[in-house]
Order: structure tokens, then sequence, then C-alpha cells
């Protein structure tokens, strides 16, 4: 089945710092890709997502470029802030989705210092 | 934006007792919502998927007589976890869809803050 893998964490980056979190998938078709971050106390929230190959997501700075060759979706930020602090989640819906929910990764703690 | 509430945030209870966690959709009606569960430094785990006005839809694994699902009404569905046991103890969260799903078949849900179960 559909399956999402991503780099263990915790990542912990002194601000201002280059982010790349890394996550590849498995799934038949063309999925949609999906970034997640979950705020301490927080719930899921949408940070960006891309639809077919080669799309690039991006949001608050934050970018991943859909790439089927390589079947993934690396997380990137030129310059971290502390208020990035957070668990980042890679996810993937199949197409012809409907309301199919979503395959997650495991996610990964970012930390950023100041 | 679209909202999902859920209650309660955290809740407490003794081993043998059932809990009820509520998700609400707050400014949008959902028809399906989908309930997860998160363990410590893993991912969600979809449960069930809840559609209003008939019977929930549970993943493989998933007991539904453990898990009661009901969906009453369009902006509401519960989660009631029966005889709970302290391998019950989890992360809990909600989520739906507000609108429709565009046919590219992106999904955006939008999630609720969780509900995080303890059964002593």
């Amino acid at each position: 089945g559909d399956s999402v893998t991503q780099m263990e964490g915790p990542v912990t980056l002194s601000e201002e710092a280059c982010l790349t979190i890394n996550c590849t998938y498995t799934a038949t078709g063309y999925p949609s890709l999906f970034w997640y971050v979950q705020y301490p106390g927080e719930g899921l929230q949408l940070l960006l997502k891309a639809t077919k190959a080669d799309d690039k997501g991006s949001n608050k700075g934050f970018e991943a470029t859909y790439r089927k060759e390589t079947t993934s979706f690396h997380l990137e930020k030129g310059s971290v802030q502390v208020s990035d602090s957070a668990v980042y989640f890679c996810a993937l819906s199949g197409q012809n989705s409907g309301n199919t929910p979503l395959v997650f990764g495991k996610g990964t703690r970012l930390s950023v210092i100041a | 934006g679209a909202v999902v509430s859920q209650h309660p945030s955290w809740v407490i209870c003794k081993s043998g007792t059932s809990v009820k966690i509520e998700c609400r959709s707050l400014d949008f009606q959902a028809t399906t919502m989908f309930w997860y569960r998160q363990f410590p430094k893993q991912s969600l785990m979809l449960m069930a998927t809840s559609n209003e006005g008939s019977k929930a839809t549970y993943e493989q694994g998933v007991e539904k007589d453990k898990f009661l699902i009901n969906h009453a009404s369009l902006t509401l569905s519960t989660l009631t976890v029966t005889s709970a046991h302290p391998e019950d103890s989890s992360f809990y969260i909600c989520s739906a869809i507000p609108g429709l799903a565009p046919k590219s078949g992106a999904n955006v849900l939008t999630f609720g803050a969780g509900s995080r179960l303890t059964v002593l």
C-alpha cells in the first residue's frame, strides 16, 4: 500500500540556519503530496501541497518540489526562525481520492534555538 | 477559515469506564469526518471514516465495538472509547474536509487540536 518515509528527528538548528527535511513516498499512480505542521498544543495545519510532478508548493518561506523520478517531496527553508519549532508531517493522498484521507509519515520534530 | 473543534482536549479516566470525544465543524458542514490515533513519536493512524447518517467505516484492525463512532449531524461526530484500558491511552484526532474536494483529488483536511486520553 501507499506509504511515506521521512527523516527521523529531532532536528535542532540555530536561528537563520538552512533546513531540509527529507520525505520519500511509495504510491500507485499519481498521488498528491502535502506537508503538515503541528505546533505545540495545536492541531495539524496544512503548510503546503503539490498535486502533480514538478509542482512546487510554498508557504511561509517553506517550499517543497514534487519529484516523481525520485519519489520525493523534501521540505526546505533557507532561514529558520524560533517560531518554526514544531513537528512536520509529510503526507500523501492517492489520485481520484475524493474524500480519501491522507497517509502520513511519522513526523519530524524541529527545534530552533536563538 | 474552517475550524474543527474537539472536546475534551484531555481526559483521564479509570480502567473499565467509557469516554466520549466530540468533534465539531464550527463554520462548515461535513458529511465525512475522519478519526485518527497518534502514538508518541509515531504518525497518525487512520481509525475510521465517519459518515453522516450512516455507519462508520473502520480500518483493518480497529475494533468497531470498542471505538464507537456516531455522526449524528453535519457538524458533529463522536468517538466513544468503551471499557477503556491503559493501552487505549493515546492522542485522538479528528479531521474534516470543508466544502467540495477539488477534482484534482487534492484533499485539504482541517484537523482538530486533538484529545489526549489517559487511562489509569
